[in-house]
């Protein structure tokens, strides 16, 4: 079971480009989330999807977009990169909502030069 | 507003000496309680929750927390810390009227020899 698995590990973008982030998960979990972690900060909450089609911001959802077409996928996007995204982004997934534990992926260090 | 609170940033513990975390959340309503660790580079792994019942939980790894509602605190404990145990270490909350976790920023736990 390869429960959330999270691609690429490591990327380094120069300024204004583009990239996606892949993020799927195998267990039919219906809720999936996108977090970056920046040192001392904790993790914040980037967007969030409660199923397929469904899809909502969280608390820093700027500079970010989501998509989610299957059960299965949540990419993020980040368009025109600039350093303040530089972070290391988890992608999570939970059966329900918040009474659900959230099972985490190994995360992507994204750095913006 | 909702919030989680971990007040210290960084502990340091001798290796086979006891240990307490401390979390703290703010909101009225009856929360579900998390706490996660992360070793370097990696992702998140549950320790432990609670959802209702005892208000002392057992985890993983030897860890318990007890929730105590009067002081809105979830502390995390171990009776003997092993090397291993160094990492960060989360708190999270979540509330039925939600659709997401709320982490607290993190301690660092070091452990000496």
């Amino acid at each position: 079971n390869a429960g959330v698995t999270q691609t690429p590990k490591f990327r380094i973008l120069k300024i204004g480009q583009s990239m996606t982030l892949q993020c799927t998960q195998d267990m039919n979990h219906n809720y999936m989330y996108w977090y970056r972690q920046d040192p001392g900060m904790g993790l914040k909450l980037i967007y969030y999807s409660v199923g397929a089609g469904i899809t909502d911001k969280g608390e820093v959802p700027n500079g970010y977009n989501v998509s989610r077409s299957t059960t299965e996928d949540f990419p993020l996007r980040l368009e025109l990169a600039a350093p303040s995204q530089t972070s290391v982004y988890f992608c999570a997934s939970s059966l329900q909502g918040p009474n659900q534990p959230q099972h985490f992926g190994d995360g992507t260090r994204l750095s913006i030069l | 507003a909702q919030s989680v609170t971990q007040p210290d940033i960084h502990i340091t513990v001798s290796e086979g000496a006891s240990l307490e975390l401390r979390c703290n959340y703010s909101y009225g309503a009856t929360p579900y309680l998390f706490w996660y660790v992360q070793s370097p580079g990696q992702g998140l792994q549950l320790l432990l929750k609670y959802f209702s019942g005892d208000t002392l939980v057992q985890g993983i790894k030897g860890f318990e927390a007890e929730f105590k509602r009067s002081q809105s605190s979830f502390n995390l404990r171990k009776p003997s810390v092993h090397w291993s145990d160094a990492a960060e270490y989360f708190c999270a909350v979540g509330w039925q009227a939600g659709t997401a976790l709320i982490f607290g920023k993190g301690t660092t736990l070091s452990v000496s020899s």
